[in-house]
């Protein structure tokens, strides 16, 4: 596609249910990072793709979040038994290339309730 | 690890005033730098990069220089408009070192008219 997609744009959750934010990265970029952006606070890295693997998982907050990647482009992020402080915005972005400048998607804004 | 220091915000200056952001980075081997910017109610976007010392990024009207010897890529800007308001973001991409994305924590800016 043009721009890295990701859907829901908004996702409305009760705390205990599980969630799952897709991701749909540029055609062709081989390296996709999931990153989240709390009320007021910097970007905090979470999980890095390369291909289908994630060599990186080092961000990931607790063993309630999980992400796979499949065929190279679409990532999924999900966050089981979510919690009100999981309440953020997740942002999508992806490159060519590891190190490369990244392109970003609008975000999924998480509220969970 | 590759670390990202940049001005603490928020920022508030007058229209057509001059504008310098701070960054300073830690890394090992030879990074990409990037400014991005975040306006309100979007996500993230590109505005400049640098890939090696002394490479000057420029975009509409920013401007940023790669400092290899005081690890420095401070963006600057001759004179800011009320539509410059946004947050900014250092950023430094490392494919030889941490492959993540680094990120500051953002330097909010407000230009009044």
């Amino acid at each position: 596609g043009a721009g890295v997609s990701q859907s829901p744009s908004n996702k409305v959750t009760e705390k205990g249910k599980d969630v799952e934010l897709r991701c749909d990265p540029i055609s062709g970029h081989t390296a996709l990072y999931w990153y989240r952006q709390s009320l007021g606070q910097g970007l905090e890295f979470l999980i890095y793709f390369q291909g289908n693997s994630a060599p990186d998982k080092s961000g990931l907050p607790s063993d309630r979040f999980s992400a796979e990647r499949t065929g190279g482009s679409v990532s999924t992020l999900t966050i089981q038994r979510t919690q009100q402080e999981d309440s953020a915005v997740y942002l999508c972005a992806s490159s060519l290339v590891t190190g490369a400048e990244a392109f970003f998607g609008q975000g999924t804004r998480l509220t969970v309730v | 690890g590759d670390s990202v220091t940049q001005m603490e915000g928020p920022v508030t200056l007058s229209e057509e005033a001059f504008l310098t952001i701070n960054c300073t980075y830690t890394a090992t081997g030879y990074p990409s730098l990037f400014w991005y910017v975040q306006y309100p109610g979007e996500g993230l976007q590109l505005l400049l990069k640098a890939t090696k010392a002394d490479d000057k990024g420029s975009n509409k009207g920013f401007e940023a220089t790669y400092r290899k010897e005081t690890t420095s890529f401070h963006l600057e800007k001759g004179s800011v408009q009320v539509s410059d308001s946004a947050v900014y973001f250092c950023a430094l991409g490392n494919g030889a070192g941490s492959y993540q994305l680094t990120f500051g924590k953002g330097t909010k800016l407000s230009v009044i008219p």
